[in-house]
């Protein structure tokens, strides 16, 4: 299947930086995907990306989709209490098909 | 708007029973994903269906699961007999199934067998 690797794993960092997060693929795919997943929660999608080079801001997250279609990032900006969680990238291919990374966890320190 | 509906939150069974996970999707929806979450192997897809007809079940585990879409607003996934290792959770998704697809998930079953 399609693997998608996301670094770092995890990171701590305090209240009012920013934060990017990135996520890389030896596959191509149609579209990339950011989530989100609270405890006890299902995953939220946060940002969808279409094309190749596409860039996407929705309030204080900004992702790309990367120009080989391998890879995209994801940055969230002033980072407060509530971001912490687990962000997930996806790619879809194929026939509507979804590959998710691992996670990455965010902590934030206030 | 409603979002995907699962059914139920928490679900604790003994090993060798049977259990059902329900899930609603999204009206409208005509695509619908039965993922499964644990740690060491984060999310997986076990079977997706399109206009209610399973396309994909190359992810279900074994024989002992199975899913089933009886209408466009409807999905169950059963594991009989269920396993301790099955213990994970199990999420439902649904798309509009078009080039780029967004999927939205419920709140997910948390399975425990013992």
């Amino acid at each position: 299947g399609q693997q998608l690797n996301q670094s770092p794993q995890s990171m701590f960092i305090q209240e009012g930086e920013d934060v990017s997060m990135n996520c890389t693929s030896s596959s191509i795919f149609n579209t990339w995907l950011w989530y989100k997943q609270d405890p006890g929660e299902g995953p939220v999608l946060l940002i969808a990306l279409y094309k190749a080079g596409e860039l996407t801001s929705n309030g204080r997250l900004t992702a790309q989709f990367g120009i080989t279609r391998k890879d995209s990032f994801l940055n969230i900006s002033a980072s407060i209490p509530s971001d912490v969680g687990i962000y997930f990238c996806a790619g879809s291919y194929g026939n509507n098909r979804l590959a998710f990374g691992k996670g990455n966890q965010v902590v934030v320190i206030p | 708007d409603a979002g995907v509906i699962q059914s139920p939150r928490h679900e604790v069974t003994e090993m060798g029973q049977e259990v059902t996970l329900r899930c609603k999707p999204i009206s409208g929806h005509n695509s619908l994903f039965w993922y499964r979450q644990t740690m060491m192997r984060g999310l997986e897809l076990l079977i997706y269906f399109n206009n209610n007809v399973p396309i994909d079940d190359s992810g279900m585990p074994e024989d002992r699961f199975s899913a089933k879409m009886p209408n466009a607003s409807f999905s169950t996934l059963k594991i009989q007999p269920s396993e301790p290792r099955d213990s994970a959770v199990y999420f439902c998704a649904s798309s509009f199934r078009t080039v780029n697809t967004e999927a939205f998930f419920g709140q997910g079953t948390r399975l425990t067998v013992v």
